[in-house]
């Protein structure tokens, strides 16, 4: 069965320091492996994923994540943190094919970026 | 850009009563989803459809029904609203190819008394 782990509830960073979200997976096949962001009062929005290729993916707002296949995981990085940063980021595993249409959310993390 | 709408931000219910939430795309997105979010469980599936009429149960289907009757448009329905089905509901689209990121709305935050 797939699955996928977040293991900290909360980050907290100071504006301009780098910035990691930890992400952790399970699946019988390959993973389709995706990151949202959840503002306050707002549905997620897509910020990237990984199918397939290069290991090292670019999304919006200046973020970018690493898939690991030996560690079976897809960190969220981020160079410099900003304020404006600070929100709910969940991982999102899509297990191919054996999960189908099926997407499994984490938990989700709340970053805190402190000015 | 792709917008997905849900009916209501904020909806305030009675136990037992019947609940309709709607949700409509305007991206011609083969696949619609509901799910519930709750705090540390994440987002959990309640069901989805990946055509007009058609529907597959996610994990937590109990209570719940659905209806897609147009492409554009999926519903959730709670048969009878129970205080546990308090929480937030999010509705979201993606094109069938099973790469494609979903497009969320900005959910409705239910309410049962």
């Amino acid at each position: 069965a797939q699955s996928v782990a977040q293991p900290e509830d909360q980050v907290n960073v100071a504006e301009g320091n780098p910035l990691t979200v930890k992400c952790t997976y399970s699946v019988s096949g390959n993973p389709y492996l995706f990151w949202y962001v959840q503002y306050p009062n707002r549905g997620l929005q897509f910020l990237l994923k990984y199918i397939t290729g290069d290991n090292l993916v670019k999304g919006s707002y200046g973020f970018e994540a690493e898939f690991n296949k030996s560690q079976t995981s897809f960190h969220l990085k981020k160079p410099s943190a900003l304020v404006s940063d600070s929100a709910l980021y969940f991982c999102a595993v899509r297990d191919m094919p054996a999960g189908g249409f099926k997407t499994i959310f984490g938990a989700g993390t709340r970053l805190f970026v402190k000015a | 850009d792709v917008k997905v709408t849900q009916s209501s931000r904020y909806l305030v219910k009675r136990t037992g009563e019947k609940v309709f939430l709607e949700c409509v795309q305007d991206m011609d997105h083969e696949n619609m989803f509901w799910y519930r979010q709750d705090p540390g469980l994440g987002l959990r599936l309640i069901y989805f459809s990946y055509d007009v009429k058609m529907k597959e149960k996610g994990d937590i289907p109990e209570g719940y029904s659905v209806s897609r009757e147009k492409k554009e448009r999926f519903s959730l329905i709670l048969e009878s609203a129970s205080t546990n089905q308090t929480s937030m509901y999010l509705c979201a689209s993606s094109f069938v190819l099973r790469g494609n990121e979903q497009y969320f709305g900005p959910g409705t935050r239910l309410t049962v008394t």
